[in-house]
């Protein structure tokens, strides 16, 4: 069975502290590892694709970057704004379905 | 260009009631699908549609129906409400399937009582 786990479940950082969030994953024939970012109320808003260990994608403060065990979203430098739950999810090869973590909810402090 | 639209927001319903969320997206996408969101839990799947005409069940189907006769439109029945279907539902779509970023409504909150 595929398994996705994300950690911490929480994180408070200060603005302007560098951190990082854990995604595990056993899915198999991975297709694709995805990260969403999810604001209260609303809907998962999709971040990045990653297909290859080794592979690394950036936007703004965030870099995403996998392994052929983990991805990590690393947050530099962060704003109050970057304030949110960060969603991870793993695509497998046969069945038409992703499997999500439950989430790491972010806080950044003015 | 909207996206995904999801409607209603919010809805109560008292057990054994029978209901429909509906959702619509104008990105002329294919693959279509439904998750609940709940407490501790990561989004599961529900239903999910590769196409018009088509549809297949997600990890958690039991007490939905969904049916999709054009490429816009995917509603979700709830056939007979009970509490354990409680929950944040959540729309998505993507060009072709769920390997593909998925572009989400912004859930209707469902209370069951």
């Amino acid at each position: 069975e595929d398994q996705v786990t994300q950690s911490p479940e929480a994180l408070r950082l200060q603005e302007g502290e560098s951190s990082s969030l854990n995604c595990s994953y056993t899915v198999s024939g991975l297709r694709g590892l995805f990260w969403y970012r999810q604001d209260p109320g609303k809907g998962p808003e999709f971040l990045f694709t990653l297909y290859s260990a080794g592979e690394e994608k950036e936007k703004e403060r965030l870099k995403a970057t996998l392994t052929k065990k983990e991805s990590f979203l690393h947050i530099t430098a962060p704003k109050p704004e970057d304030s949110a739950t960060y969603l991870c999810a793993g695509g497998s090869g046969g069945y038409q379905k992703v499997t999500f973590g439950t989430g790491t909810k972010l806080q950044v402090i003015p | 260009n909207a996206g995904v639209t999801q409607t209603p927001k919010f809805q109560v319903l008292k057990t054994g009631q029978s209901m429909t969320l509906q959702c619509a997206q104008d990105m002329n996408h294919e693959y279509m699908s439904w998750y609940r969101q709940d407490p501790g839990m990561g989004l599961r799947l529900i239903h999910y549609s590769v196409g018009a005409g088509i549809t297949d069940q997600g990890e958690v189907p039991n007490g939905y129906n969904v049916s999709r006769s054009t490429t816009e439109d995917f509603p979700l029945r709830l056939l007979s409400a009970a509490p354990s279907q409680t929950s944040v539902y959540f729309c998505a779509s993507s060009r072709q399937g769920p390997n593909q970023p998925q572009h989400f409504g912004d859930g209707t909150r469902l209370s069951i009582l």
